[in-house]
């Protein structure tokens, strides 16, 4: 089965706190994508990160970053010093060949509350 | 990337009606996709179109209740008909980028059915 399990329904930090994001994952895939959205409360949703199977590589995008385990095929996500503008709800996503392909599955998303 | 219009970008409809949701691409698209984000809940897929033939609909999703159009590699169209206050949503249409399994989404149409 596929799945993408997102533990956190809502997350409240002070502004500069870091903050992780926590996506488990399910796959029969050997090759498969996990991806991160933002959606703020405009209702827009705005690709993060793309990631494959085969790379493991942990990423660094300014405050962002990403954790990539396979062995605990765990895809988190961690904002440093987080800012008000953070404020949103992150989605996990996972797609495959057992997808249909390009079909993505969504987990449930994190709302994150950034006070000032 | 890819730059995706919608319209209406929302929309107040009463029970009983039906809606079409109008989806642009800015460059030509091989797979486009519509889903549904009912309030406070993640995406579900409701079709993937493909031009030229039939969409494919995701299993509790029928034609009847959600035809799709795809005339063209740069436009598709929902159309949410017989509508009730269920059928209250964003309906995000999306497009497959340039890289593999990558996609982009339209802003969304807010729809309230009363």
């Amino acid at each position: 089965a596929q799945k993408v399990t997102q533990a956190q329904t809502e997350i409240s930090v002070v502004e500069k706190e870091d903050v992780t994001l926590d996506c488990v994952y399910e796959t029969r895939d050997t090759t498969y994508y996990l991806f991160w959205y933002k959606q703020p409360p405009s209702g827009e949703l705005v690709f993060l990160i793309r990631r494959n199977s085969f790379d493991e590589q942990n990423e660094i995008s300014g405050r962002y970053s990403w954790n990539f385990q396979k062995s605990t095929s765990s895809f988190n996500f961690t904002i440093t010093a987080s800012q008000v503008v953070d404020s949103a709800v992150y989605f996990c996503a996972l797609s495959g060949l057992n997808t249909g392909g390009f079909k993505t599955i969504f987990g449930a998303g994190t709302r994150l509350f950034v006070k000032a | 990337s890819a730059v995706i219009s919608q319209k209406p970008s929302r929309d107040i409809c009463q029970r009983g009606t039906s809606l079409t949701i109008q989806c642009q691409v800015d460059s030509q698209v091989t797979m486009m996709f519509w889903y549904r984000q009912q309030p406070g809940q993640s995406l579900t897929l409701i079709a993937t179109a493909n031009q030229g033939s039939e969409a494919t609909y995701e299993s509790g999703f029928v034609i009847d209740k959600f035809p799709i159009s795809r005339p063209n590699l740069t436009f598709s169209t929902l159309t949410v008909s017989n509508m009730s206050p269920e059928d209250s949503s964003i309906y995000l249409c999306s497009v497959s980028g340039t890289g593999p399994y990558e996609q982009y989404f339209g802003p969304g149409t807010r729809l309230t059915v009363t």
